[in-house]
């Protein structure tokens, strides 16, 4: 088993630019969750998935962050514009709904200059 | 929607010393809380848990502990070893390994 797989593992983009990042789940696992962490707030729960459908988005900070899972084995995080605020470490997460614990990715380094 | 305060923020102990780290909910329908360990540039992995119907875990070094009624839980780690060093975040949800609310961390540096 790969483990979670996100890419890239560092984005350094201007400000005002479009930024994917993306994530492979584990094979069978049907919750997906996208956090971000910085020094100042933490690990913070942006959205998550259940079966591919976004069940809570309440964390995502504002409109210029989207995510979307268009299927069980892939899913995207996009800001759109970025700005300097948004560099963070951002992880991805994925659980089986029977399971007990959440397995995380090794996370995108996000820089925004 | 559930809060995890933890406490301290940071932890220095010396090598073989004991370490005691706390955190507390706001909801009390939480029922599983796990904790994680990350290491510098790593990312976070579950190192134990415990659920609501249990008052203490122990695994090897480390321990969790649990007082619903204060809403309040504890992870003790003895013997402490320079590998331990890390940031630990305690956890709490409704459900296992689901929409897990984490505390703000506690970085850990066992002293040599």
């Amino acid at each position: 088993d790969a483990g979670v797989i996100q890419s890239p593992r560092h984005e350094v983009t201007e400000m005002g630019q479009e930024v994917t990042l993306r994530c492979k789940p584990i094979s069978g696992h049907d919750y997906l969750f996208w956090y971000r962490q910085t020094m100042m707030r933490g690990l913070e729960l942006l959205i998550y998935f259940n079966n591919n459908v976004p069940i809570d988005d309440s964390g995502m900070p504002e409109d210029r962050f989207s995510a979307k899972m268009p299927n069980a084995s892939f899913s995207t995080l996009k800001i759109q514009p970025s700005e300097p605020r948004d560099s963070a470490v951002y992880f991805c997460a994925s659980s089986l709904s029977t399971g007990l614990t959440l397995h995380f990715g090794n996370g995108t380094r996000l820089t925004v200059t | 929607g559930e809060n995890v305060e933890q406490h301290p923020s940071t932890l220095s102990v010396q090598e073989g010393d004991s370490a005691v780290i706390k955190c507390t909910y706001s909801d009390s329908a939480s029922n599983y809380f796990p904790w994680y360990k990350q290491e510098l540039g790593k990312r976070p992995q579950l190192i134990i848990d415990i659920r609501s119907n249990v008052g203490e875990k122990k695994d090897q070094r480390i321990a969790v502990t649990l007082n619903k009624t204060a809403k309040h839980f504890s992870l003790h780690i003895t013997e402490t070893q320079p590998e331990d060093s890390a940031v630990y975040f305690c956890a709490a949800s409704l459900r296992a390994g689901n929409m897990l609310t984490f505390g703000g961390g506690t970085r850990l540096m066992v002293k040599p």
